[in-house]
């Protein structure tokens, strides 16, 4: 089983980038899929939830802003970023959650948010 | 939503014992499941403690988890340090509707 994100880079404030979160060996849909993200240097941050039945949770940080979804034909997570911040740059990783455990995490993709 | 509050840092000889606590900021600690992460540097978290005390297959029983519900807190042990146990250590939990991490520790083996 496997995670790999795509779709990072570098983005000036107030734009907008989409991450995609592919699995190999899973079934994406299938699973309770978020977005954890860790700045530079900062611990780890809880960002997104999408559960299988389609609930999405956010972090008060990014709500109304980042948008979590999934494209079932293509079994792939998303997480759309708009009105980006400086505060926003970081890792993002893609992890499968069970039971409240993030048990499966990707390698991440660099979000750099600057002027 | 509450926080999880860990040491800045700890560090120990090889060999020796370690314990990192997590303490709740609000709510019951033994109220939600409590996890445990290690992460080395360039690479993704790997979970080493679930459900308060629970160990994945393939960490080795030098890795322990605990729950204090008269501090409201989480703990990690870390015995018979190796050099390989050097790395940031997240605890998490969540609430309702969502997840949160404590603030990390990172263990140096001396």
């Amino acid at each position: 089983e496997q995670l790999v994100e795509t779709g990072g880079g570098l983005m000036q404030p107030g734009g907008s980038l989409r991450l995609s979160c592919e699995g190999s060996g899973l079934i994406v849909s299938s699973n309770y899929m978020n977005w954890v993200r860790q700045a530079p240097g900062k611990g780890l941050e809880w960002v997104s939830v999408l559960y299988h039945g389609g609930s999405t949770y956010y972090a008060d940080s990014v709500k109304g802003r980042f948008t979590i979804s999934r494209d079932e034909s293509k079994d792939t997570l998303f997480l759309q970023m708009n009105r980006l911040r400086v505060d926003d740059t970081a890792v993002y990783y893609c992890v499968r959650s069970r039971f409240n455990t993030f048990d499966l995490w990707g390698r991440g993709t660099l979000v750099t948010v600057s002027s | 939503n509450f926080m999880l509050t860990q040491p800045h840092s700890v560090s120990e000889s090889p060999g020796k014992t370690v314990t990192i606590s997590c303490t709740r900021s609000r709510g019951n600690i033994a109220s939600n499941y409590v996890q445990w992460y290690q992460q080395r540097p360039g690479s993704a978290p790997t979970t080493v403690i679930f459900d308060d005390d629970q160990r994945p297959s393939g960490v080795p029983d030098r890795f322990s988890g605990s729950i204090d519900s008269s501090s409201n807190s989480a703990s990690l042990t870390i015995s018979g340090l190796k050099t390989e146990d050097e790395a940031d250590y997240y605890c998490q939990s969540h609430d309702s509707s969502s997840y949160v991490f404590g603030t990390g520790t990172k263990v140096t083996v001396l």
